[in-house]
This record gives C-alpha cells, structure tokens and sequence, in this order.
C-alpha cells in the first residue's frame, strides 16, 4: 500500500542514548517532515525537507538532526536523548494540498 | 508566524448531539485549511480541507467554512456518533507560492462520544 512507513513504532531509551528513526514514502512527493505531538500543544515542526538535498529546520529543532538520503526517505536522529524528548513522532510528505502522515513512533525516555 | 487556536477541550457529547469545535488562525499570506482526525493509537488522517475564503469543506456528515473575514474554519458535525470519538486538529498550510508547504496546527481537541 502507499504512504509513509516509520520504523520503530515505539522504543524505550535510557537518558543519553542515541537512536535514528527511520521514513520512508513511496508516492515520489518532494517534501517531508518531522513532526513531534505532545499532550495539549498539537503537532510541532521539528525539520522539514521541501526536496532531496534540502533539509531546514522548524519550530523545535534543538536535540535533533536529519538526513534526507534520497527522495524516499528521511531519517530523524537524536544524538543524546533527555526525557523532554519524550513524545509521539510523525513523520509525513506532501505533493501540493495532498499530504500523508506515517503511523507514528512513541518513543520514552527514562 | 502562523498559529491555530482550537477550543480547549475535551468535548464529551451524546450520540446525535451537534458538534461544533472552533478553529482561528493567524497567517501572513492566503492559507490553505484542513481539519485532521486521529483515531486512538493511529497517525493523522486529513478529514476536510478548504484553499480559499468562503469555501466549504465537507465529508462523512462533517462541514467546516472558511471564513476570512474572522479568520476562522469551525469544524460542525449535525448529529455525531461513537465512532467519530478522536482528536482533532485544524491546521494551516501558507505555501507562499511554493510547492512545498509546511503545516501549522492547533493544539487538538479530544471528543468523546457517548452512547
């Protein structure tokens, strides 16, 4: 089926730690992004990639970094986890006015 | 910057209750607008959307206009039922004339429907 795959659906870290999650889409869009949810404040901006290449950062960038590493995917990275990066993740892309959001990657940590 | 103000929730409602969640925004340019739905334990799933001043967006018994003038996109609902108890989100996409557009959204509102 097409849309957007995130690898791992949840992963529990110790404070420091470091871990990539992983996206991927298979409807050639050009753009993508990272998103984090956390109760009460919506979906946040962490990076954003408008095409293969590019990568900018959005609202909450500070403790991540990403790789658009082909058109396909886009890979979040924490170099050293602290619990406020306790969240949900959301990865999506978009063509125009149409965008697809992954299922998600509830990550803890201790 | 651009920001979306839903109501505070959550919202418990009445099989067959109406349902308004209001939504107001703040952008520099012409914003496309979208309501998202999020089932429990899913990722978000674009409900209705409207790319321009009184457009109505409308889908499965859901309605929302977009209203420049109060810059608001209120999400209605006649008579809601169990199933539609999720989260939802506004959210704002002011793409500046570009192909890529990033998206800006509410905070969410939680809506439990009770039988």
């Amino acid at each position: 089926n097409a849309g957007v795959t995130q690898t791992p659906k949840f992963q529990v870290l110790k404070t420091g730690q470091s871990m990539t999650l992983q996206c991927a889409q298979d409807m050639n869009h050009n753009s993508m992004y990272w998103y984090r949810q956390d109760p009460g404040m919506g979906l946040r901006l962490i990076y954003y990639s408008a095409s293969e290449g590019t990568t900018d950062k959005g609202e909450v960038p500070n403790g991540y970094n990403v790789s658009r590493l082909n058109k396909r995917e886009f890979s979040l990275r924490l170099e050293s986890a602290a619990p406020s990066q306790t969240s949900v993740y959301f990865c999506a892309s978009n063509q125009g006015e149409s965008y697809t959001f992954g299922s998600g990657t509830r990550l803890t940590v201790v | 910057g651009d920001s979306v103000t839903q109501m505070e929730g959550p919202v418990t409602l009445s099989e067959e209750a109406f349902l308004t969640i209001n939504c107001t925004y703040t952008a520099t340019g012409y914003p496309s607008l979208f309501w998202y739905v999020q089932y429990p334990g899913e990722g978000l799933q674009l409900l209705l959307k409207a790319t321009k001043a009184d457009d109505k967006g409308s889908n499965k018994g859901f309605e929302a206009t977009y209203r420049k003038e109060t810059t608001s996109f209120h999400l209605e609902k006649g008579s809601v039922q169990v199933s539609d108890s999720a989260v939802y989100f506004c959210a704002l996409r002011d793409a500046g004339g570009t192909s890529y557009g990033k998206l800006t959204f509410g905070q969410g509102t939680i809506l439990t429907v009770h039988p």
